[in-house]
């Protein structure tokens, strides 16, 4: 199966918006609503950011917001902050009953 | 709180065998999935595959079946993954990760980096 297509970089000033886009298919995002995102800073293992397209977990900033339209997902993030900069995965549970993630976005706030 | 830690960096040559583990703690080990992701050097998250410690029930991504060996021991909350033979295409960050079956991964653990080289 292949990875879900995400943008390689985005960049943002402090206080602006983001989206990054994860872009799948019919036998993954587009089947189930389990798409999730994930934010890893260097050296360090990944965080869940948000669950089931739109749910942000306990502790994670109500900045962060996700949607989802067809076989393409996305991943808001306003009023951008410097601790923000990470790279971000989706992930989405498949027909195959297995879990694809994207190939990740380096977002840089400048 | 849950837990899940790793055992420590490895450095390995190419056709030898390795077992890593990863040892869950503060939740039910048996009712969880525990997940496995590879992130080689410079690169982004891999889905390896998930059990259920609970009925050893296994999931392979297709790209990883046949290449790595999952398993777990429910009576000491430890799952593992395992090489029969490295190859240097194998070095790699490795973590596990609570899963749920169709969804989220809501704990990581914190990786255990291993190196194939001749």
């Amino acid at each position: 199966q292949s990875a879900l297509t995400q943008p390689a970089s985005v960049s943002g000033s402090p206080g602006q918006s983001i989206t990054i886009s994860c872009t799948g298919t019919s036998s993954d995002i587009g089947f189930y609503n389990h798409v999730s995102w994930y934010q890893q800073h260097p050296g360090k293992a990944p965080k869940l950011m948000i669950y089931d397209v739109i749910n942000r977990p306990s502790g994670v900033s109500n900045r962060f917001s996700g949607s989802k339209s067809g076989n393409t997902a996305s991943l808001t993030i306003s009023g951008l902050q410097a601790e923000d900069e990470a790279d971000y995965y989706c992930s989405s549970y498949t027909t195959a009953s297995t879990h694809v993630f994207g190939g990740g976005t380096r977002l840089t706030v400048l | 709180e849950v837990q899940l830690v790793q055992s420590g960096a490895e450095v390995k040559k190419p056709g030898e065998s390795l077992k890593i583990s990863c040892k869950g703690s503060g939740y039910s080990f048996s009712t969880y999935w525990i997940g496995w992701v590879r992130q080689m050097p410079g690169k982004g998250l891999e889905w390896m595959g998930i059990i259920y410690p609970g009925d050893s029930d296994i999931r392979y991504s297709p790209s990883f079946e046949g290449q790595v060996t999952i398993s777990a021991d429910k009576s000491i909350s430890t799952a593992y993954l395992q090489w029969s033979s490295l190859k240097a295409s194998d070095t790699a960050m490795y973590y596990c990760a609570r899963q749920y079956l169709t969804a989220k991964i809501d704990y990581w653990g914190q990786g255990t980096l291993v190196t194939v080289s001749s």
